[in-house]
């Protein structure tokens, strides 16, 4: 089965850094863009960023509320994303759900990451 | 970035009737839209992609048509377990947008 696993969530301060960890199985994982969205309680889904495929460069892309404090990586060698989350503050607080970038898109079940001190 | 507007932010309908959820995009996102159900506690489910294909294992109650600006999803007619948050999302741009969401609810 084609599925995508995050993990690293938990009860961070401000400030502090978290990452988080994507896990996929079932695919070519280096063929395909990687995405983070999140979605913060009781609100709607709002995209993070991407990392493209190494084919084309394995840059990424951010959205404005977490560039320059948020960093996407991957290891095509271990099938793992990783959402690199610095200066957390309040607001970052949502479940985090990583997704392959693909027609038929596909998310995990998410992990939850909350800020407060 | 582009902008995607939903509507109506709630829909109230009985089982068994049809119901007609609308996203509209504010730049042509070519038939790169995708539809998504949500329910509480979980994470969102792909229904429909590329605007008219069902994903897998979606029953074809589900059917979503349209596209450039203008976006549709039906539900022929609506299961108990239609009823739920849905959400659309073009991948045509970075960033890949989603709309508000539109909540359907039992009447």
């Amino acid at each position: 089965d084609v599925q995508l696993v995050e993990s690293g969530g938990g009860l961070m301060q401000p400030g502090r850094s978290l990452r988080l960890s994507c896990t996929a199985s079932g695919f070519t994982f280096y063929e395909y863009a990687l995405s983070w969205v999140r979605q913060a309680p009781g609100k709607g889904l709002e995209w993070v960023g991407f990392i493209r495929t190494k084919e084309y460069g394995g840059t990424t892309e951010y959205a404005a509320s977490v560039k320059g404090r948020f960093i996407i990586s991957r290891d095509d060698s271990k099938s793992i994303a990783y959402l690199q989350m610095n200066s957390l503050k309040t607001e970052d607080t949502a479940v985090y759900y990583c997704t392959r970038d693909s027609s038929e898109i596909i998310w995990g079940q998410g992990t939850l990451v909350t800020v407060s001190s | 970035e582009i902008v995607l507007t939903q509507s109506p932010a709630t829909l109230s309908l009985s089982p068994g009737e049809r119901a007609t959820l609308s996203c509209r995009a504010s730049q042509s996102v070519y038939s790169y839209l995708a539809w998504y159900q949500q329910k509480p506690g979980q994470a969102p489910r792909l229904l429909i992609y590329d605007a008219s294909k069902r994903a897998t294992g979606i029953p074809a109650r589900f059917s979503g048509s349209g596209s450039g600006t203008d976006f549709t999803l039906t539900i022929s007619s609506l299961e108990p377990e239609d009823f739920a948050l849905y959400y659309c999302q073009q991948r045509s741009n970075r960033p890949n947008t989603f709309g508000q969401g539109t909540k359907l609810e039992i009447k």
